[in-house]
């Protein structure tokens, strides 16, 4: 059974840059899509992006200037690198395991494994 | 930010059936399956429902999703005090290129 697994700083400074790291143990990574989600307090979902094991990414349109998501195999870990970060990034971070599959023109997507996730404080 | 809307809130007695609507447009839920997720306070969301109706291995088949046209729902039969939770429908959105979520709806068991 897949498990994922968060970490990194819990409080990062306005203007710099967010680095988050999810390890994947019980499978290997060279397969899925691997995805980050945020959570801002007493808010809703928020999809952030995604990476292929194969190494393309798709970022969610309002933060794509501002996102990098990463893959290192060797060590079954992918990454998230969020910059210029305002208090509005203030959140819980998720990943997840996702998989797509297309029939004709249709898209499902969707993630069945989530880390518990990581508060991320955007403070000075 | 959410471009699916969901009502903020639902309510039912132990036993009783509570439905959860979903509406969206023609790029996300109109072309695309829509997913359920059940987020139980102060845990990580878990996938409740895929492409529509399908519960993953260990969902309750008190739980039912469903879709037509830009509107999907999620069906919860039998309402338990463990089903307290906010829960959240996504699809992919064609126009955005991106996955959206809903903007959630709060369970609660009277």
């Amino acid at each position: 059974q897949v498990q994922l697994q968060e970490s990194g700083p819990g409080l990062v400074k306005p203007s710099e840059t967010l680095s988050l790291t999810c390890t994947v143990s019980g499978g290997s990574i060279s397969s899925y899509y691997w995805s980050w989600i945020r959570q801002p307090p007493g808010k809703g979902l928020e999809w952030i992006g995604y990476i292929y094991y194969s190494g393309s990414t798709n970022y969610n349109p309002s933060l794509k200037s501002r996102v990098t998501i990463s893959l290192d195999t060797s060590k079954n870990q992918f990454s998230l690198k969020l910059s210029s970060v305002t208090a509005a990034d203030t959140a819980v971070y998720y990943c997840a395991k996702a998989g797509i599959t297309i029939f004709g023109v249709v898209t499902s997507y969707y993630m069945d494994v989530w880390g518990k996730g990581t508060t991320v404080t955007v403070s000075s | 930010q959410s471009v699916l809307t969901q009502p903020p809130s639902a309510s039912g007695t132990p036993g009783q059936r509570v439905t959860i609507s979903c509406s969206g447009s023609s790029s996300n839920i109109g072309s695309n399956t829509v997913n359920w997720y059940q987020q139980l306070p102060g845990t990580a969301p878990k996938l409740l429902m895929y492409r529509n109706n399908q519960r993953p291995s260990g969902v309750p088949d008190r739980f039912s999703g469903s879709k037509s046209g830009t509107s999907a729902s999620l069906a919860i039969s039998g309402l338990q005090s463990e089903d307290e939770a906010d829960y959240y429908c996504a699809a992919w959105d064609d126009s955005l290129n991106g996955y959206v979520f809903g903007t959630g709806t709060k369970v609660t068991v009277l």
